[in-house]
């Protein structure tokens, strides 16, 4: 089943230090790649994707995500981690070569940044 | 622009009766998702409209769920009779798709379904 996986239910990091939530995929034809994050009582906002060209996207609120394909990942990252990035985050896919084309999200990862 | 508008924020009711969501997607956009969100099964697409078209309603639970888009700016889902494993936040998404597909999805602020 093509699909995303996120391996970590939580990540802790400590404010001003840098943050990665992983981020894998499983799929057989040309994946587009989103980042969302969903704040308590909100809907998701959009991050970042990936389409094509370079591995490196940058996206919103300082966040970036490198596009790994020997290693089918896309982990989502920050230098300097920030109190207010305190959020569940979404990896999602996007399959291009199927007729199925709404995007598939992944369980979520809650990020705590302690202060 | 007012972005995707749900309504209502909550909803509670009891087992056996109707439930409609509403949502109202961002002017200009031509697709349109239902989403349901829960603890146990996180995010499910439940069925996407293209241009007012169901495209794919393979992710709805049974019959007694069901979506309409009478026209551009306005959907509906609807669950009859409700249950309570039917409880959850339900998502209404739209975004303005081109033949690229990476079109970002914007998110209404979701209703929060209690069935009794």
């Amino acid at each position: 089943a093509q699909s995303v996986a996120q391996p970590e239910d939580q990540v802790n990091v400590a404010e001003g230090n840098p943050l990665t939530v992983k981020c894998t995929y499983s799929v057989s034809g040309n994946p587009y790649l989103f980042w969302y994050v969903q704040y308590p009582n909100r809907g998701l906002q959009f991050l970042l994707k990936y389409i094509t060209g370079d591995n490196l996207v940058k996206g919103s609120y300082g966040f970036e995500a490198e596009f790994n394909k020997s290693q089918t990942s896309f982990h989502l990252k920050k230098p300097s981690a920030l109190v207010s990035d305190s959020a569940l985050y979404f990896c999602a896919v996007r399959i291009m070569d199927t007729g199925r084309r709404a995007l598939t999200f992944g369980s979520g990862t809650r990020l705590q940044v302690q202060p | 622009d007012a972005g995707v508008i749900q309504s209502p924020r909550h909803e509670v009711t009891e087992m056996g009766q109707e439930v409609t969501l509403r949502c109202k997607p961002i002017s200009g956009h031509n697709s349109l998702f239902w989403y349901r969100q829960t603890m146990m099964r996180g995010l499910e697409l439940l069925i996407y409209f293209n241009n007012n078209v169901p495209i794919d309603d393979s992710g709805m639970p049974e019959d007694r769920f069901s979506a309409k888009m009478p026209n551009a700016s306005f959907s509906t889902l609807k669950i009859q009779p409700s249950e309570p494993r039917d409880s959850a936040v339900y998502f209404c998404a739209s975004s303005g798709e081109d033949r690229s597909f990476n079109s970002p999805l914007h998110f209404g602020n979701g209703t929060r379904l209690t069935v009794t």
